[in-house]
């Protein structure tokens, strides 16, 4: 099983600042199957990339990810109100998927 | 596009098994395969296993292959979860989530609403 391990668990920040989130994975893999989830209280997680940096549908472009290898990041270049929330990674990539145990994104 | 609705709320007692519906609709069944995703009270999302309807081949987490499975209805485009053995940790909210594709590997473009399972004596 590949483990996926986010920092920091809680990040506090005020709209209209940059918010820069970290997903490590305990080997190496394929970065097309690294995806990133937003959830927001009582919600189903939403899609919010995949393949490492490709936007799902209707997603604000201030949102972007990046990485290879073992390490991944998820920028929001501006945050906006209704940003604050739980951020997961996921990897799909391998016969068991897995998710990181998620960032909180709380206002500051 | 798919729409994933769930079956409601479940309370369960230890020991005792529990099965979870998921039906799909708005496009076609076995274009897509499908995930259960759980998630304990307070913590995060936990993959336990998915399910390719086209070819009906299940593929389990590990830690929980000994007691959940996975099976589908193509008459009713339905999705099944079954946990057996239940203890108080396996008390989550249950979603189902679909993959675009009759295969594996790709992201977890629709979700169902979420179903709390509640183990308690």
């Amino acid at each position: 099983e590949i483990v996926l391990t986010q920092s920091p668990g809680t990040l506090s920040l005020s709209p209209g600042e940059r918010a820069t989130l970290s997903c490590r994975a305990s080997r190496l893999f394929d970065s097309r199957y690294l995806a990133w989830y937003q959830q927001k209280s009582g919600r189903a997680p939403r899609l919010l990339i995949y393949g490492t940096s490709t936007r799902a549908t209707g997603i604000p472009d201030r949102f972007s990810g990046s990485g290879s290898g073992t390490d991944f990041t998820l920028t929001i270049s501006r945050l906006e109100p209704e940003d604050f929330a739980v951020y997961y990674c996921q990897q799909y990539g391998s016969s068991e998927y897995s998710f990181g145990q998620g960032t909180k994104l709380e206002v500051k | 596009q798919v729409q994933l609705v769930q079956s409601g709320a479940e309370v369960k007692q230890p020991g005792s098994s529990v099965k979870v519906s998921c039906k799909s609709s708005g496009d076609t069944f076995t274009n897509y395969a499908f995930s259960w995703v759980r998630q304990a009270p307070g913590q995060g999302l936990e993959w336990m296993g998915g399910i390719i309807p086209v070819f009906d081949s299940a593929s389990y987490a590990h830690r929980l292959e000994d007691r959940v499975t996975i099976t589908t209805d193509r008459s009713t485009t339905t999705v099944y979860m079954e946990l057996r053995s239940l203890t108080s940790t396996d008390t989550a909210l249950y979603y189902c989530a679909a993959e675009v594709g009759n295969d594996f590997n790709h992201p977890f473009d629709y979700w169902g609403q979420g179903t709390l399972v509640s183990v308690s004596s």
